[in-house]
């Protein structure tokens, strides 16, 4: 089993759709989660940190639930320039550091 | 503007050479990491290091080193490049301290071995 798992999709949405995706993750102990998003042929870039408390940010959405390990992305009024893959991070965890990246979630958003 | 660059963005070499990818950053960020990036497993760790002379090994670190000697740099070496090396390389940098393991990334080198 991997440590972070992600349903790598596609996902196929129209403008305006909202989309969730999920990740669950193994080891208990784990300390940081991010969603980061990566185009095509481009580096990661950090989308958002992921809080106990859920935050938001704009039409992103990111919800914490350590009790189930796993964490969620949610994704309102979905836009063409969401088209993009987006990766769970994990980080921490005994053991010391450890940053273990999904292998991530494609989405694309269709006009 | 303070950035992290990689070079070369591609290369093509063949099975048994040395080859060594740069990674520059001008943060002066103590963090910096060296990620392959593969179809179906995403980012995989290969090393990372804390600081100048520190070097770890990651997930994924044989058949190749690093050397920090200053804190703008992290080339990565592969010894003798193998066919299974071929993928693409990310190198990424985070400041100590926080916010906890946010990393920027370069923009990546895209390496075929034959």
């Amino acid at each position: 089993r991997k440590e972070v798992e992600q349903d790598p999709g596609p996902f196929n949405v129209p403008e305006g759709a909202t989309v969730a995706f999920n990740c669950t993750y193994s080891n208990s102990a784990s300390q940081s989660f991010f969603w980061y998003r990566q185009d095509c042929r481009k580096e990661p870039k950090l989308l958002m940190s992921v809080y106990s408390s859920g935050n938001e940010d704009g039409r992103f959405t990111a919800q914490l639930n350590r009790a189930s390990q796993y964490i969620s992305l949610l994704i309102r009024d979905s836009k063409l320039s969401d088209s993009a893959t987006y990766l769970c991070v994990v980080t921490g965890g005994t053991g010391g550091f450890k940053t273990i990246f999904g292998a991530g979630t494609r989405l694309f958003v269709k006009a | 503007d303070a950035e992290i660059t990689q070079s070369p963005r591609h290369k093509i070499t063949e099975t048994g050479r040395q080859v060594t990818l740069a990674c520059h950053q001008t943060w002066n960020h103590n963090n910096m990491f060296w990620y392959r990036q593969d179809l179906g497993h995403g980012l995989r760790l290969i090393h990372y290091s804390y600081g100048v002379q520190d070097t770890n090994k990651g997930e994924v670190s044989d058949g190749y080193s690093v050397s920090r000697s200053n804190t703008e740099d992290l080339p990565l070496t592969l010894e003798s490049a193998a066919s299974s090396q071929t993928s693409v390389y990310f190198c990424a940098s985070s400041p100590s301290g926080g916010p906890p393991h946010t990393q920027y990334f370069g923009p990546g080198t895209r390496l075929t071995v034959l």
